[in-house]
């Protein structure tokens, strides 16, 4: 099994450009989520799903939108990219069954927005 | 608002050496809280899960802490290698596992 995988793995922006990040996993998950990471800061929830066709916001949603049309599949899409939006992005999954809320993540993408 | 404080100050211990991490939170309940090792360009890993009516789990030569009371969670690992150097991050849930709060982590050197 190839996990969580992410692509890409690195991408440079202008500011006011678009972009879509694909996260795709094969564990069967019901649940997954997209997170940012800025130095001296934990990971932090940009917006999640609780399965096929379902999307929710998380603690920083503006700026982002994502789509969850098949179960496998968890996309965060950028509109117009703002430098505020340079960070790494992480997608993770979990099962979402009773008394299993371990996630699993993928290798991080690095976005940079001059 | 719900915080999750984690030492920023790099920890540097002796090859064989117990490394002790700490993770303290405020202005939360969480039903269980986790521990991840994040290396250098990769993502978080998961290691250790712990319920709130637990007060200690082990895996090998890891072991967490939970004091609801003290709001505070300790990871230790024992006999410590050059191979567990990494930033190891805390996390709180509530019920349902789906809003983890992540804190920034702390990083390990562990010297042979």
């Amino acid at each position: 099994n190839a996990g969580v995988t992410q692509t890409p793995k690195f991408r440079v922006l202008k500011t006011g450009q678009s972009m879509t990040l694909l996260c795709a996993q094969d564990m069967n998950h019901e649940y997954m989520y997209w997170y940012r990471q800025d130095p001296g800061m934990g990971l932090r929830l940009i917006h999640y799903s609780v399965g096929e066709g379902t999307t929710a916001k998380g603690e920083v949603p503006d700026g982002y939108n994502v789509s969850r049309l098949k179960k496998q599949n968890f996309l965060l899409g950028l509109e117009s990219a703002a430098p505020s939006q340079t960070s790494v992005y992480f997608c993770a999954s979990s099962s979402g069954g009773v008394d299993s809320y371990e996630q699993y993540f993928g290798p991080g993408t690095r976005l940079t927005v001059t | 608002s719900q915080k999750i404080e984690q030492n920023s100050e790099a920890l540097n211990i002796q090859e064989g050496k117990t490394a002790t991490l700490t993770c303290n939170y405020t202005n939360y309940s969480p039903a269980y809280l986790q521990w991840y090792r994040q290396d250098p360009g990769r993502g978080p890993v998961f290691l250790l899960l712990i319920r709130e009516n637990e007060k200690e789990k082990r895996k090998e030569r890891l072991k967490v802490t939970f004091d609801t009371t003290l709001k505070q969670s300790l990871f230790h690992i024992t006999a410590s290698q050059p191979a567990d150097s990494a930033t190891y991050l805390c996390a709180l849930d509530g019920a349902g596992g789906f809003k983890t709060i992540f804190g920034a982590g702390t990083r390990l050197f562990v010297k042979a």
